[in-house]
């Protein structure tokens, strides 16, 4: 399996500013996730980052809030724009396997006051 | 659409417990399914999975079966210890290895 760096591994942000992001990954993949854990939740998808072309965002998650880059098939950046304290959440990417599963980054705890 | 149902918790347990977290799923086809945990303060990591009917996943004695007649994996440990207080999520993947979860159960085994 992959092994993913991801950090910062935490923060605390003032509301207003932005966080970036960041993974990297020890072999070349395809395909990029980034999911958000709000408190006592699952795991919700927020985009789906391939190199070379836009990421795919899914319902309720918009570009100008979560601008993604992936500059080349083993890096990407997530950023958390205008940050509110909704925002306060983990921050996981994630890559696929070459069998079935996904491997996880140890996640960027974040909170927002 | 594929989801996977997860027992809720939070589970609390005394040391050397018996443990069972319940998992069914919905799917077309014949899903991947898989447990994952997050242990306090990181991220998620494999525990087991299971790729066909029958075949059953294993792992620092967490075991569960993939029933395709009752459509469950659960998730079963003979003898809990402290240091398996987490949360674990129930997960699938189709063929396309699109990642669905569950919900997540958090135990906490008490010494």
């Amino acid at each position: 399996s992959a092994v993913i760096s991801q950090k910062p591994s935490r923060d605390i942000c003032q509301r207003g500013t932005s966080l970036t992001i960041q993974c990297q990954v020890d072999s070349q993949v395809t395909m990029m996730f980034w999911y958000r854990q709000q408190p006592g939740q699952s795991l919700t998808l927020i985009a789906t980052a391939n190199q070379g072309s836009e990421a795919t965002y899914e319902s309720g998650f918009v570009i100008d809030k979560f601008p993604i880059s992936r500059p080349n098939l083993t890096f990407s950046t997530l950023t958390v724009s205008n940050m509110s304290p909704e925002d306060s959440s983990i921050y996981l990417c994630s890559v696929p396997d070459r069998v079935p599963g996904y491997t996880f980054g140890s996640g960027t705890r974040l909170t927002v006051v | 659409g594929n989801s996977v149902t997860q027992m809720e918790g939070p589970v609390t347990l005394s040391e050397e417990a018996f443990l069972t977290i319940n998992c069914t799923y919905t799917a077309t086809g014949y899903p991947s399914l898989f447990w994952y945990v997050q242990y306090p303060g990181e991220g998620l990591q494999l525990l087991l999975k299971a790729t066909k009917a029958d075949d059953k996943g294993s792992n620092k004695g967490f075991e569960a079966t993939y029933r395709k007649e009752t459509t469950s994996f659960h998730l079963e440990k003979g003898s809990v210890q402290v240091s398996d207080s987490a949360v674990y999520f129930c997960a699938l993947s189709d063929q396309n290895n699109d990642m669905r979860f569950g919900a997540g159960t958090r135990l906490t085994v008490k010494p």
